[in-house]
């Protein structure tokens, strides 16, 4: 079975651009969660979709939204960027949420430099 | 909020030490656990959890209990090898309800030395 895969794998932008990273889940997963990794505040929770509609929500400012489409695929952008948003991008996917253990896959990442 | 606190790294050892690194969380209710491993260049993969007080994950050698009244999930491995040098990441996730949002620890760089 095929892991999460993420696109670009890399990704060199300028201040003000925007910037839209893209997510596979693993086939059969719904639910997609994305990560930011940076060195200074480690790993921190964006947002969370699950059958297209955005569950759960981290605190970043509104210049990040995501959407989820109906093949379970899904894309984050970042609007206006800004020198701290480079980051490694992490997308992580996992099965129905009715089962009792849900465990996240995670993929390989997207890093984004912004200069 | 929930929160996650790991020992500072680096921490360098030499094959066949023993490691621990330790994990404490503050969490309402009853929060699963997990211990994530990065490898330079990659993402997260998942290395053991444990879901209620008192289990004990293990995978490849590397063991951690859950320890509620201590609220602590210490990383150990009875002889590290030079291919387990990576980033260690302790994280808590909240049972119950739809929110399956991973809270992290900063991670601990581990570096073993032949």
């Amino acid at each position: 079975k095929a892991g999460v895969t993420q696109t670009p794998r890399y990704l060199i932008k300028t201040r003000g651009q925007q910037v839209t990273l893209s997510c596979s889940p693993i086939s059969g997963h719904r639910s997609v969660s994305w990560y930011q990794q940076t060195p200074g505040q480690g790993l921190q929770f964006l947002f969370e979709y699950f059958s297209e509609t955005q569950r759960n929500k981290g605190n970043f400012p509104g210049r990040f939204s995501g959407r989820q489409f109906s093949n379970s695929r899904s894309e984050m952008n970042v609007s206006t960027l800004e020198l701290g948003d480079s980051a490694l991008y992490l997308c992580a996917s996992s099965l129905d949420p009715g089962t009792l253990y849900n465990e996240q896959f995670f993929g390989p990442g997207t890093r984004l430099t912004v200069l | 909020g929930d929160s996650v606190t790991q020992m500072e790294g680096p921490v360098t050892l030499s094959e066949e030490a023993f490691l621990t690194i330790n994990c404490t969380y503050t969490a309402t209710g009853y929060p699963s656990l997990f211990w994530y491993v990065q490898y330079p260049g990659e993402g997260l993969q998942l290395l053991l959890k444990a879901t209620k007080a008192d289990d004990k994950g293990s995978n490849k050698g590397f063991e951690a209990t859950y320890r509620k009244e201590t609220t602590s999930f210490h990383l150990e491995k009875g002889s590290v090898q030079v291919s387990d040098s990576a980033v260690y990441f302790c994280a808590l996730r909240k049972s119950g309800g739809s929110n399956y949002k991973l809270t992290f620890g900063k991670g601990t760089l581990l570096t073993v030395n032949p």
